[in-house]
């Protein structure tokens, strides 16, 4: 079945510090795949998708790109603020599914200090 | 906006008791969705509605039913809620397919714990 990698937490950086979490999956046929974040208390929030092979998503300052040949898609900031500090989750769905089923990685704490 | 409302924040409950976990979307869409999220584990499925009466089991729902009488409304049961059911629980919708760009919109989550 599908399934969704994370690099291991948590993170802990410097405001201004260069971000990378990563992301790895396993799919059958050609899944689109996304970044969702959860600030404390709160649901998560859509911050980036690409739907196919090269595509990058961006919003906010972060960036992932679709890499096939590596089943990857890390995210990445340049420059990271203190309010960036939350749970983040990497995600797939399956291209043939009509449901929007999505199957999640286990989660990245990222903690900003000033 | 998209709005995505989970009846509680947080709840405690005993074993054994049936809990009823409400979730009420606002925005017409097709599909909703129960996850549980737990620490290392992630977002876990539990089952999820593409239409209303209808329901398909995800990847753990076990001890679990649910209910979609009304379009707008999705409900979770724990009918004999046991300790590890202890959980934060999400609720998301999204429009059914025909878009690749059907993002699920989440609630706020309910914070269970079983006693």
């Amino acid at each position: 079945g599908d399934s969704v990698t994370q690099m291991e937490g948590p993170v802990t950086l410097s405001e201004e510090a260069f971000l990378t979490i990563n992301c790895t999956y396993t799919a059958t046929g050609y899944p689109s795949l996304f970044w969702y974040v959860q600030y404390p208390g709160e649901g998560l929030q859509l911050l980036l998708k690409a739907t196919k092979a090269d595509d990058k998503g961006s919003n906010k300052g972060f960036e992932a790109t679709y890499r096939k040949e590596t089943t990857s898609f890390h995210l990445e900031k340049g420059s990271v603020q203190v309010s960036d500090s939350a749970v983040y989750f990497c995600a797939l769905r399956d291209g043939g599914t009509s449901y929007g089923k999505l199957t999640f990685g286990q989660g990245t704490i990222l903690t900003v200090h000033p | 906006d998209v709005k995505v409302t989970q009846s509680s924040r947080y709840l405690v409950k005993r074993t054994g008791e049936k809990v009823f976990l409400e979730c009420v979307q606002d925005m017409d869409h097709e599909n909703m969705f129960w996850y549980r999220q737990d620490p290392g584990l992630g977002l876990r499925l539990i089952y999820f509605s593409y239409d209303v009466k209808m329901k398909e089991k995800g990847d753990i729902p076990e001890g679990y039913s649910v209910s979609r009488e009304k379009k707008e409304r999705f409900s979770l049961i724990l009918e004999s809620a046991s300790t590890n059911q202890t959980s934060m629980y999400l609720c998301a919708s999204s429009l059914l397919a025909g878009s690749s760009y059907n993002e699920q919109f989440f609630g706020p989550g309910t914070r269970l714990t079983v006693l």
